[in-house]
């Protein structure tokens, strides 16, 4: 299997902050890789597909970027509303795996 | 605009069966797309199950193969879980979810969530 990494496992930030989540594949998955955002009890919702592209409705504070094992998912200004646990997806190959998600939280 | 809704027992018997269907509505479930259920056990993180195409066609995770079948039902117009042998490990809110594909497969709908309790 994959093994997808995050880091931090949690950050603190303020509204209006730049904040920048890392992923990290254990081997080459292309531009295969999703970012979902995950708020409490509730599913998680696709942000970021192709590893680049911005999913229909979502901000565009929120962009990705990365190919190969190294990817970023980037808030360029932190809102209300952007708390939540964020998590990296390959699809490069089955099983499809997941990173062990990102917390954001209010500082 | 595609919605899924999961439905199931809530509780299931430990070594026993756990059997979920999703409900596709706004959609044909013959669309291409692949239609999957991921899950996640409390407090922890997303794990992919596995995903079935309108044709049966199936992809399972391995760490689950042997106690997994998923399939569809057209005429329905849903999709269904089943996991054998359950155990305790198996307690987690289960999401069903349509997988979609630009280039690479992503997970653009998602049902609510049903939550599964394995316990005597």
């Amino acid at each position: 299997d994959i093994q997808m990494t995050q880091s931090p496992s949690s950050l603190s930030a303020s509204v209006g902050d730049r904040v920048t989540i890392t992923c990290r594949a254990s081997q080459s998955i292309d531009y295969y890789l999703n970012w979902y955002q995950q708020k409490p009890g509730k599913a998680p919702k696709l942000l970021i597909y192709d590893a680049s592209s911005l999913h229909g409705g979502v901000p565009s504070r929120f962009s990705g970027s990365g190919s190969g094992t190294d990817f970023t998912l980037t808030i360029t200004s932190l809102q209300p509303e952007d708390f939540a646990t964020y998590y990296c997806h390959q699809s490069y190959t089955n099983p499809r795996t997941f990173g062990p998600g990102t917390k954001v939280d209010i500082k | 605009q595609v919605q899924l809704q999961e439905s199931g027992p809530g509780l299931v018997k430990p070594s026993g069966t756990l059997s979920l269907t999703c409900t596709v509505s706004g959609g044909s479930i013959s669309s291409s797309n692949w239609w999957t259920w991921v899950r996640q056990s409390p407090g922890k993180g997303l794990e992919w199950i596995g995903e079935i195409y309108h044709s049966g066609s199936t992809n399972y995770n391995p760490s689950l193969k042997s106690r997994l079948t998923i399939s569809v039902d057209k005429s329905k117009n849903h999709f269904s879980l089943r996991l054998n042998s359950v155990t305790a490990a198996d307690t987690a809110v289960y999401y069903c979810a349509k997988t979609a594909r630009f280039l690479d497969f992503y997970m653009d709908v998602w049902g609510e969530g049903t939550t599964v309790t394995v316990s005597s």
